[in-house]
Order: structure tokens, then C-alpha cells, then sequence
């Protein structure tokens, strides 16, 4: 149980185009979700807590006219990067916590973004 | 705020050979502690956690880490590696109240 998706895993798109990464929770529902930013050979670095039905919350620096999160039902999370430049190419994690036992989290696979 | 260290970017073991991961973190009080797995081309996997209890706890695949609170480490053991055991592992501290803060992590490589 506890499995979270990611779609796509990959993804190459031009300078200036806007990309949108799903994240699902297949066999539960999850009121919170994670986004995460991995960068090569470094850690996850949180990026934003996104709830079913409220806006998300931004971890300092990190840019919410940009990066869009949308959590409009308790499976599916969406992060829209606008207005993509080669500089938030990245390797973007998303995660969920059970309603039960929001002290463990559960990753997604993770999507690669590169920028052209 | 919390941050956390692993002691070793790379670690390369020979099979059988036994394996620790250093672990540390440095904000006191009560705290959450995980180390997750990350296999080559797979998703992050929890290994094992401690909430509360034995400071020795037992995860899956034979491993088991030991938290010692008056030294704000949680290491990572396993007796004897295997080959499969290759990947990058992450300590994480969730802190009541605040979210989680991951280590660096360590890649792990087993010679066969």
C-alpha cells in the first residue's frame, strides 16, 4: 500500500513553455503532499506543503508565482513550473503522508525536467 | 534551524563486508528520525524509523540503525552487505511541528 506517481518521469521542453507534473496517491487519499527539488548529488530540498483544498505553502525562496501547486482533490497534486528556463532543470520528487500517520511520507518516483 | 549531516559522500564495500552510515543532526528536543533508500532508477524507500522507545530499531532488509541522543546521531548498520544493497541512502529529522530536513545523502557502492 501507499504508492504515489508521478507523471511523466521525464520531460524536455523549450526555454519559456510551462510544464505541469502530476503527483497521484493510488491506494489512499492524502490531505498533504510534498514537492521536492533534488539537485545532482544533493539532498532533497523542500519546496512547498501543498493541501487538499487550500493554497500551498512555500518554503523561503522559492518562487510560488513560478512554480504553481495545485491540490484540487485528495489523490491528485499538480506543479506547474511557468515560464521554464534551463536553470530549474531539476529532478522534482513529490510525496505524501497518510491521514493516519503524517509522520511518514511516501515518495513518488520523481519527474526529470530539462530545459532546453 | 535543522540541518543534517552524513559523514560520507561515497562509501564502496566489498560484499559481506559490514556497513555503518553516519548520521547526525543538530536541533535538541524531541524529533522524528528516518533513513530512506534510494535504489538506481527507484523512488525513495523507507528503510526504518524512530519515533519513540528502543533506541535500536530494526528496518527492512537487515538493517538497523541506533539513535544516541546525547550525541544527536542516528548511524545506519547493516553486519554484511550485499551486492543489491548499492544506492544512495538519506537520513531525514522531522522536528515537531516543522517538516522534514534531509541529509545529503550516501551512495553506497558493493563490489560483487
Amino acid at each position: 500500500g501507499a504508492v504515489v506517481s508521478q507523471h511523466p518521469s521525464w520531460v524536455i521542453c523549450k526555454s519559456g513553455t510551462s510544464v505541469k507534473i502530476e503527483c497521484r496517491s493510488l491506494d489512499f487519499q492524502a490531505t498533504t503532499m510534498f514537492w521536492y527539488r533534488q539537485f545532482p548529488k544533493q539532498s532533497l530540498m523542500l519546496m512547498a506543503t501543498s493541501n487538499e483544498g487550500s493554497k500551498a505553502t512555500y518554503e523561503q525562496g522559492v518562487e510560488k508565482d513560478k512554480f504553481l501547486i495545485n491540490h484540487a482533490s485528495l489523490t491528485l497534486s499538480t506543479l506547474t513550473v511557468t515560464s521554464a528556463h534551463p536553470e530549474d532543470s531539476s529532478f522534482y520528487i513529490c510525496s505524501a503522508t497518510l491521514p493516519t500517520s503524517t509522520d511518514t511520507q511516501y515518495f513518488g518516483p520523481g519527474t526529470r525536467l530539462t530545459v532546453l | 534551524a535543522q540541518s543534517v549531516s552524513q559523514h560520507n559522500h561515497h562509501v564502496i564495500l566489498s560484499e559481506a563486508a559490514s556497513l555503518e552510515l553516519g548520521c547526525n543532526y543538530s536541533y535538541g528536543g524531541t524529533v522524528n528520525l528516518f533513513w530512506y533508500v534510494q535504489y538506481p532508477g527507484q523512488h525513495l524507500q523507507l528503510l526504518l524509523k524512530y519515533f519513540s522507545g528502543d533506541p535500536l530499531v530494526k528496518g527492512i532488509k537487515g538493517f538497523e540503525a541506533e539513535f544516541i541522543k546525547s550525541k544527536f546521531s542516528f548511524n545506519l548498520r547493516k553486519p554484511s552487505v550485499q551486492w543489491s544493497d548499492t544506492a544512495e541512502y538519506f537520513c531525514a529529522v522531522l522536528h515537531y511541528g516543522q517538516n522534514f530536513v534531509f541529509g545529503p545523502g550516501t551512495r553506497l557502492s558493493v563490489l560483487p
